[in-house]
């Protein structure tokens, strides 16, 4: 099977801009996570979708929000974007999004916030 | 939040030598995973440890869980300079999917 993917794998933005980030799940995984790494916070968990609705929320802005598609793709949105939000966005798939599950990663998108 | 705190943050050793990674989380936990990133990448899947065992092993990689001291060890064994990364411990601390990371221990291995 074809793993996690994640597009784009770089992007530039300016400070006050809005991005969109895409996710492909491993075929046949219905939960994906979204993660956010940067140098001072480390890996910090964004949220959660399984079957098209949000189960678990991280502690970050309402300018962070994310949608799952019928066929389990999914996109986060960052909205008015900050310096802050540079950082390597990854996205993680599981087949049913239960604890007793591995989490498989993506390559992660790098933005970089100017 | 990081619930995971790991030891050492960084680690520099020689090929063929065991490197031994540590990670302390606070609340109870159903298992605990460690992945390895390297260079800023994605996150690979090593080893998930469920609470009720007490050592795994896959390859040349050893994994431990204490749950009475909250605290977890993965042995890489025979290392290699392919093995210089970063290894993260990462617990499900709540109910749902979500993970909690550790900050990470930095491996260098010199050929």
């Amino acid at each position: 099977k074809a793993g996690v993917t994640q597009t784009p794998r770089y992007l530039i933005k300016t400070r006050g801009q809005q991005v969109t980030l895409s996710c492909s799940p491993i075929s046949g995984h219905r939960s994906v996570s979204w993660y956010q790494q940067t140098p001072g916070q480390g890996l910090q968990f964004l949220f959660e979708y399984f079957s098209e609705t949000q189960r678990n929320k991280g502690n970050f802005p309402g300018r962070f929000s994310g949608r799952q598609f019928s066929n389990s793709r999914s996109e986060m949105n960052v909205s008015t974007l900050e310096l802050g939000d540079s950082a390597l966005y990854l996205c993680a798939s599981s087949p049913a999004g239960t604890r007793q599950e591995t989490q498989y990663f993506g390559p992660g998108t790098r933005l970089l916030v100017l | 939040s990081q619930q995971g705190e790991e030891d050492p943050q960084a680690l520099s050793i020689q090929e063929g030598e065991n490197a031994t990674m540590n990670c302390s989380y606070k609340t109870s936990i159903n298992n605990l995973q460690w992945y390895r990133q390297n260079s800023g990448r994605g996150l690979v899947h090593l080893i998930l440890i469920r609470s009720n065992e007490r050592e795994k092993h896959s390859g040349r990689l050893r994994v431990t869980l204490d749950t009475s001291k909250k605290s977890s060890s993965l042995l890489i064994t025979a290392s290699r300079a392919a093995d210089t990364a970063s290894y993260f411990c990462a617990t499900d601390e709540n109910a749902g999917n979500m993970l909690t990371f550790g900050g990470g221990t930095r491996l260098m291995v010199k050929p």
